[in-house]
């Protein structure tokens, strides 16, 4: 398909468990972000790539999560150690200078992630 | 860092009435401003960009409007159909160093009636 897909859909995990979340951005996008969304909240920032460089991960709440885009296209946002906090939506999107309205993001469907 | 409020939280108005959401930044300083749509359990779908050196872009039955002096922008629907009903957020860009990486608010939760 040709928007940005995130792959599982749903992820239920136990306290303490590793999780890893996968987005596939669109062809050709450079950039990539990750968002956070909490139950009844707008989704908050947490990292962005520029093709394999990671320019900005201020938005990690701790050093349990990790992200990391090797090859420029597929990233994967990892999650150690699970807390009851991290119960959220995961949104991956990506955008393009090049694009016919530059920089605009197109977000994939999202990972909820349920840790119980 | 830009804080984004959008008001009301919610709204719930009868099948065919015009209506208007609001969305307030605080810092004038923005690249562009993006209005989305939200379903239960879905992604965001992008429904309007504005372009800074833009007062307001139009599709379809909705418009929304611009302005960066008073740090503020609407979405307007008009004749509000049940298939409108969903939750509408709003976004604005950080600076360019984290790639435009966007600030939303809390969203509007519409309900159109039948």
């Amino acid at each position: 398909g040709a928007g940005v897909s995130q792959s599982p859909r749903y992820k239920v995990a136990k306290r303490g468990q590793d999780v890893a979340l996968r987005c596939d951005p669109i062809s050709g996008h450079v950039s990539l972000f990750w968002y956070q969304q909490a139950l009844g909240q707008g989704p908050e920032f947490l990292t962005y790539f520029q093709n394999e460089a990671q320019l900005d991960k201020s938005g990690l709440p701790s050093d349990r999560f990790f992200a990391e885009r090797p090859e420029g296209s597929v990233s994967t946002l990892k999650i150690q150690r699970t807390q009851q906090e991290d119960s959220a939506v995961y949104l991956c999107a990506s955008s393009s200078p090049l694009d016919p309205r530059p920089n605009e993001q197109y977000f994939g469907p999202g990972t909820r992630l349920t840790v119980t | 860092k830009q804080e984004v409020t959008q008001i009301p939280a919610a709204l719930s108005v009868p099948e065919g009435e015009n209506l208007v959401l609001n969305c307030s930044f605080t810092d004038s300083a923005i690249y562009n401003l993006q209005w989305f749509r939200q379903d239960p359990g879905k992604g965001l779908t992008s429904l309007l960009l504005i372009q800074s050196s833009q007062r307001e872009q139009t599709s379809g039955r909705l418009n929304a409007s611009l302005d960066k002096s008073s740090g503020r922008s609407t979405l307007y629907i008009a004749a509000s159909q049940p298939g409108d009903s969903a939750t509408y957020l709003c976004a604005v860009p950080s600076n360019s160093n984290s790639g435009y990486a966007l600030n939303f608010g809390k969203g509007t939760s519409l309900l159109v009636t039948p």
